[in-house]
């Protein structure tokens, strides 16, 4: 990859507080979106999910939310926990060439929370 | 622990030497996939499998890479004459059903390492 990559945005929230991360994706077309947890050593791991047809749903102390008009997508985590540390990557589907679907993701986004 | 193995967990390889990585995945799921991470970057598609059948792979990122999954259970990933470029971290997923919007589960990822 590019050595831009291996600087991923940071965001340090103190414990208890609320974060907010943010992603903006590419395809107008893309109708599905998910956010993904990452921790060191481990394989990302789903958090929530949002269609096109929503700008917002809610989880378990998480909220994504999704503008379509400016193709941003948001996670909010509430009360964060020192188990929220990890990378965040944002997807969205993505229709190939040959009809099937896939999912891209984003850079990631590396939150620490300080206790 | 998201049901989804991966072996080896690490491999270190000299250039031109040929790999194998092996994926388990949730035995009831019918789709498997195969990406590579790089650090820094989030998740990059490289095939997918609807059972045994492989359904994409214009992604697989040069004729060195191939996928098998014979069965329709277990999936395997070669790279032959590796690259220094090919180090990564290389992940599956599998879901269950056919389409994009089945949770995609993650296994922790073989390291490999190029020297």
């Amino acid at each position: 990859g590019e050595s831009v990559g291996l600087h991923l945005p940071t965001l340090s929230v103190q414990e208890g507080d609320n974060s907010i991360i943010n992603c903006a994706y590419s395809n107008s077309a893309s109708d599905y979106f998910i956010w993904y947890k990452q921790e060191s050593g481990k394989g990302p791991q789903f958090i929530i999910d949002i269609r096109s047809n929503m700008d917002k749903r809610q989880g378990q102390r998480v909220t994504v939310l999704l503008n379509k008009t400016v193709k941003h997508l948001s996670l909010q985590i509430a009360a964060t926990q020192p188990g929220d540390s990890a990378v965040y990557f944002c997807a969205e589907n993505e229709i190939s060439n040959f009809g099937n679907e896939k999912l891209t993701f984003g850079t990631g986004t590396r939150l620490t929370i300080i206790p | 622990d998201t049901g989804v193995s991966q072996d080896p967990r690490h491999k270190i390889t000299k250039r031109g030497q040929n790999v194998t990585f092996r994926c388990d995945p949730i035995s009831e799921h019918n789709r498997l996939y195969w990406y590579r991470q790089t650090l820094g970057q989030g998740p990059e598609f490289l095939t997918y499998f609807q059972n045994e059948a492989q359904l994409e792979k214009s992604r697989l990122l040069s004729d060195r890479f191939s996928a098998e999954r014979p069965k329709g259970s277990f999936s395997t990933l070669e790279i032959q004459r590796t690259e220094q470029g090919d180090s990564a971290m290389y992940l599956c997923a599998s879901s269950l059903g056919a389409g994009i919007y089945n949770e995609q589960f993650f296994g922790p990822g073989t390291r490999l390492t190029v020297l």
